[in-house]
């Protein structure tokens, strides 16, 4: 079955740029969507088809796909963006998460 | 845009099943498919399956085959997530999520609206 990886943590400094990553094979053949998680919350869709922002999401979150990995950028980290951030694809009809990245903002 | 409400949670016993649902209103049904997804405490997010509740299509993972039924009710706008032969390990939080068929024809999968989520307890 197909399998996605992430970084389990991720730390970075207030108005930097935090890069997360999501490595599979061939991954840049697939279309990746990111979802931002908070403690208690649902998700939320913060980037799909690679590198298009929903509605409401700042412009500060974008996204990107090639090769065998698939990168979400926030520019500007605000401590809001504190947060759990799940990559997604579409395998032969199922989903597949990545395990998670833990974005500490400090 | 379709919001999603689903049902409240739940404690049941170890060998028993639960059954999860979730009714959406606002945007047109036949425009979306639905997924459900779970999260055990701590952990990660774990795609459960989904359907197309205008055409009845159901999947599920692997792991899930044998053990979860999916499906809907269009006139109500309900879909149902029933889980069978629970156990400790299937205590998690049970999200509903919709996604846009207009994607799923350009085989792409995301899911732009969420449940609140319904808390499954198996403790004996």
């Amino acid at each position: 079955s197909y399998e996605m990886t992430q970084p389990p943590s991720k730390s970075v400094s207030p108005g930097q740029t935090a890069s997360i990553t999501c490595s599979g094979d061939k991954l840049g053949d697939k279309y990746v969507s990111w979802y931002q998680q908070k403690p208690g919350q649902s998700p939320i869709l913060v980037i799909f088809q690679d590198n298009r922002r929903p509605s409401g999401i700042p412009e500060r979150f974008s996204g990107s796909n090639s090769g065998n990995t698939a990168t979400l950028t926030i520019s500007g980290t605000q401590a809001v963006d504190e947060a759990d951030y799940y990559c997604q694809a579409w395998d032969t009809s199922i989903v597949i998460f990545g395990g998670g990245t833990k974005l500490t903002v400090l | 845009q379709v919001h999603l409400v689903q049902s409240g949670a739940e404690v049941k016993k170890p060998g028993s099943s639960v059954k999860v649902s979730c009714k959406a209103s606002g945007d047109t049904f036949s425009n979306y498919a639905i997924g459900w997804v779970r999260q055990a405490p701590g952990q990660g997010l774990e795609w459960m399956g989904g359907i197309i509740p205008m055409s009845g299509t159901a999947n599920q993972t692997q792991k899930f085959q044998g053990r979860v039924t999916i499906n809907a009710d269009a006139s109500t706008r309900t879909v149902y997530m029933e889980l069978t032969s629970l156990s400790s390990a299937d205590t998690a939080v049970y999200y509903c999520a919709s996604a846009e068929m207009a994607a799923i024809y350009q085989s792409d999968f995301y899911m732009g609206v969420w449940g609140k989520g319904t808390t499954v307890t198996v403790s004996s």
